[in-house]
């Protein structure tokens, strides 16, 4: 079965730093793309940050640059995002997907929660 | 930036009617536009991609068109399990969703 899973979400105070990570599995991770992308309480979704297949690059929404960092361990079938300088509009369900040709995802992990508040 | 507008944000229906969404682009987008649905506490799951694409698995009630700067997602004959919310999504440029169309019970 195809599936991602993500863990690392929680409660963080303003300021503070997460690492989510997300673990494929029934596919060949390393000849894929992935992407993050997030949805705050009640609202749409916005991507976040994408990998190529063997993370030497990247592309991120213009509104997280410098803040989030994404990498990934194929020998882990693994993909990581590293969230600091958290802020309140950070709070979301961050969920980890698998990009097809040219942007777009067609496996979803099931999300992880992330709250940033003091 | 692009800007991706769909209407109506919400949409009451019965089963068995036939249900239109709109997805405009602020820009030309080519093809490159995809449909997902989300329901309630889960993950969005994608249902058309390169505008008119059905992903493999969807039942085909379900259909888009259009190219350019407008789209449309078509369902054909609404089933009760298609109440969700519907977001259009851009992958020309900068993988920028919709605000999202929510399908309600009339």
């Amino acid at each position: 079965e195809v599936q991602l899973v993500e863990s690392g979400g929680g409660l963080v105070q303003p300021g503070g730093s997460l690492r989510l990570s997300c673990v494929a599995s029934g596919f060949a991770f390393r000849s894929y793309w992935m992407s993050w992308v997030r949805q705050a309480p009640g609202k749409g979704l916005e991507w976040v940050i994408n990998i190529n297949e063997d993370g030497s690059e990247n592309q991120f929404a213009a509104s997280m640059k410098g803040r989030f960092t994404i990498s990934r361990d194929n020998a882990e079938n693994s993909v990581y995002l590293e969230m600091k300088s958290l802020r309140d509009e950070d709070t979301a369900v961050y969920y980890c997907a698998r990009d097809l040709v040219g942007g777009y995802w067609d496996v979803w992990g099931k999300g992880t929660t992330v709250t940033v508040s003091s | 930036d692009i800007q991706m507008t769909q209407s109506p944000s919400t949409l009451s229906a019965s089963v068995g009617d036939r249900v239109t969404i709109t997805c405009r682009a602020s820009q030309s987008i080519n093809s490159r536009l995809a449909w997902y649905q989300q329901k309630p506490g889960k993950a969005p799951k994608l249902l058309i991609y390169m505008a008119s694409s059905l992903e493999s698995g969807v039942p085909s009630r379900f259909s888009g068109s259009g190219s350019g700067t407008e789209f449309t997602l078509t369902i054909s004959s609404l089933q009760p399990d298609d109440f969700a919310t519907y977001y259009c999504q851009e992958y020309n440029c900068c993988k920028i969703f919709g605000g999202g169309t929510k399908v309600e019970i009339k």
